[in-house]
């Protein structure tokens, strides 16, 4: 089946300190990748995407890049902010699927100024 | 451009009770999809509906159920309600529901039943 592992939270940074998220995905058929953030009381909203293997996904300073070798799309951003705190969820969609999302289990980012 | 809006925002219900939610998508959208957030499941696809089809289904009971209009807003149903269906129900809409097309979430109908 399909489905997607993300590294466990919270993960707990200063201000302007570097983020990896870590994502694996295990995929029937070549799936696209997809980061969504979630702000506390808010619904997902897209925060990058990739389609294909060597595409980098990028969005307000997190980048993402889809290593088909490795089964990952491994979220960076080289400084955070205080404003970065929220939830992040990597997911896939197949397209023997259509678009249904398959979601990790999201990780709880905070920073501290 | 409106975003995706679901309506109410907050609901109560007891046990046994049935619920409609519902989600307009963003104009121009055809494909609407609803997914269920709980702490313990995270979050869980239900269904999608594309031009008032249902194209593709979760593994949730059949006290589950949406529909989609003409005019591709959604509703989605819950029957005789359990403790264990309190969630955040989030709805997204698509262009045109493939798998690559981005999909655009509401803020979500925040359920607690007693």
């Amino acid at each position: 089946g399909n489905s997607v592992t993300q590294m466990e939270g919270p993960v707990t940074l200063s201000e302007e300190a570097f983020l990896t998220i870590n994502c694996t995905y295990t995929a029937t058929g070549y799936p696209s990748l997809f980061w969504y953030v979630q702000y506390p009381g808010e619904g997902l909203q897209l925060l990058l995407k990739a389609t294909k293997a060597d595409d980098k996904g990028s969005n307000k300073g997190f980048e993402a890049t889809y290593r088909k070798e490795t089964t990952s799309f491994h979220l960076e951003k080289g400084s955070v902010q205080v404003s970065d705190s929220a939830v992040y969820f990597c997911a896939l969609s197949v397209p023997e699927g259509g678009n249904k999302l398959v979601f990790g289990a999201g990780t709880i980012l905070r920073v501290k100024s | 451009k409106a975003g995706v809006t679901q309506t109410p925002r907050y609901l109560i219900k007891t046990r046994g009770q049935q619920v409609t939610l519902s989600c307009s998508p963003i104009s121009g959208h055809r494909s609407v999809s609803w997914y269920q957030q709980t702490p313990g499941q995270g979050l869980q696809f239900l269904f999608e509906y594309f031009s008032e089809t249902q194209r593709n289904k979760g593994n949730f009971p059949g006290r589950f159920s949406g529909r989609q209009f003409s005019n591709s807003r959604s509703e989605m149903n819950v029957s005789t309600l359990e403790l264990g269906d309190s969630a955040l129900y989030l709805c997204a809409s698509s262009r045109s529901g493939r798998e690559a097309d981005t999909q655009y979430f509401g803020p979500g109908t925040r359920l607690t039943v007693l």
